[in-house]
C-alpha cells in the first residue's frame, strides 16, 4: 500500500498569506493520480485539485497543485478566511487508495 | 445537482449489525462506481469499499473484509452497506462517494453518517 505523509502537521498563517502544504508518497504514484480534497468541520471532504494539478469544478484560481512521482504541492497562494481548514491529500493510482493523515491550517 | 445522501448510522453494540444507505441523484447512477469512505472521530479518511456502475465487481479494505458488504439497486439509484460484527474501532462517520476503486477521484460526497459502536 501507499503510505502518504503530509507536511507540516498544522501550519498557522494570517489571511493573506501563501500556504504551502506537501505530501510525499512512500512509492511513486504513476500517471499523477493525486488528488487534494478540503475539509471544514462537520462537512464532508471536498474535492479541490486532482491529476496532481488540474483544479476541480468551481475552484478558485488561488487553489493549485504541482509535483509528480512521489512528492506534491498545493499551493493556496492568498489565504482567504474560508480557506481555514484541513487539507488531505490522495493516492488513486493503485488499491487500496491512500488518503495523508491532513494538514490543519489554522488561523495565526 | 448531483446529490448523495446517507442514511442508516446510529448507535450499535460490538457484534452487532447495521445496513446504510446512500441515496443518488443527479447523475446516471448505473454509469458510476461508487464507494464508502469512513472517518473515524478526529482522525483522518479512510476507503471502506468499492463497487462498479453494475455491481458485479467488489472491493474492500483488509479492515472489514468478511464483515461488511456493499451493493447497489440501480432501479433505485441508491447504495448500500450492510456492516455485520461490528466492532468499537468500526465508530466512525461514513461517506458514500461518487469514484471507483482506482483510476478517478471522488468528485461528489455525500454529508456523512455516524456510526457509533459501544456498549
Amino acid at each position: 500500500e501507499i503510505v502518504l505523509t503530509q507536511s507540516p502537521g498544522t501550519l498557522s498563517l494570517s489571511p493573506g498569506e501563501r500556504a504551502p502544504l506537501s505530501c510525499r508518497a512512500s512509492q511513486s504514484v504513476g500517471r499523477n493520480y493525486l488528488a487534494w480534497y478540503q475539509q471544514k468541520p462537520g462537512q464532508a471532504p471536498r474535492l479541490l485539485i486532482y491529476g496532481a494539478s488540474i483544479r476541480a469544478t468551481g475552484i478558485p484560481e488561488r487553489f493549485s497543485g504541482s509535483g509528480s512521482g512521489t512528492d506534491f504541492t498545493l499551493t493556496i497562494s492568498r489565504l482567504e478566511p474560508e480557506d481555514f481548514a484541513v487539507y488531505y491529500c490522495q493516492q488513486y493510482v493503485t488499491s487500496p487508495q491512500t488518503f495523508g493523515q491532513g494538514t490543519k491550517v489554522e488561523i495565526k | 445537482e448531483v446529490q448523495l445522501l446517507e442514511s442508516g448510522g446510529g448507535l450499535e453494540q460490538p457484534g452487532g449489525s447495521l445496513r446504510l444507505s446512500c441515496a443518488a441523484s443527479g447523475f446516471t447512477f448505473n454509469n458510476y462506481a461508487m464507494s464508502w469512505v469512513r472517518q473515524a472521530p478526529g482522525k483522518g479518511l479512510e476507503w471502506v469499499s468499492a463497487i462498479s456502475g453494475n455491481g458485479v465487481n467488489t472491493h474492500y479494505a483488509d479492515s472489514v473484509k468478511g464483515r461488511f458488504t456493499i451493493s447497489r439497486d440501480n432501479s433505485k439509484n441508491t447504495l448500500y452497506l450492510k456492516m455485520n460484527s461490528l466492532r468499537a474501532e468500526d465508530t466512525a462517520v461514513y461517506f458514500c462517494a461518487k469514484g471507483p476503486l482506482t483510476g478517478d477521484p471522488y468528485d461528489y460526497w455525500g454529508q456523512g453518517t455516524l456510526v457509533t459502536v459501544s456498549s
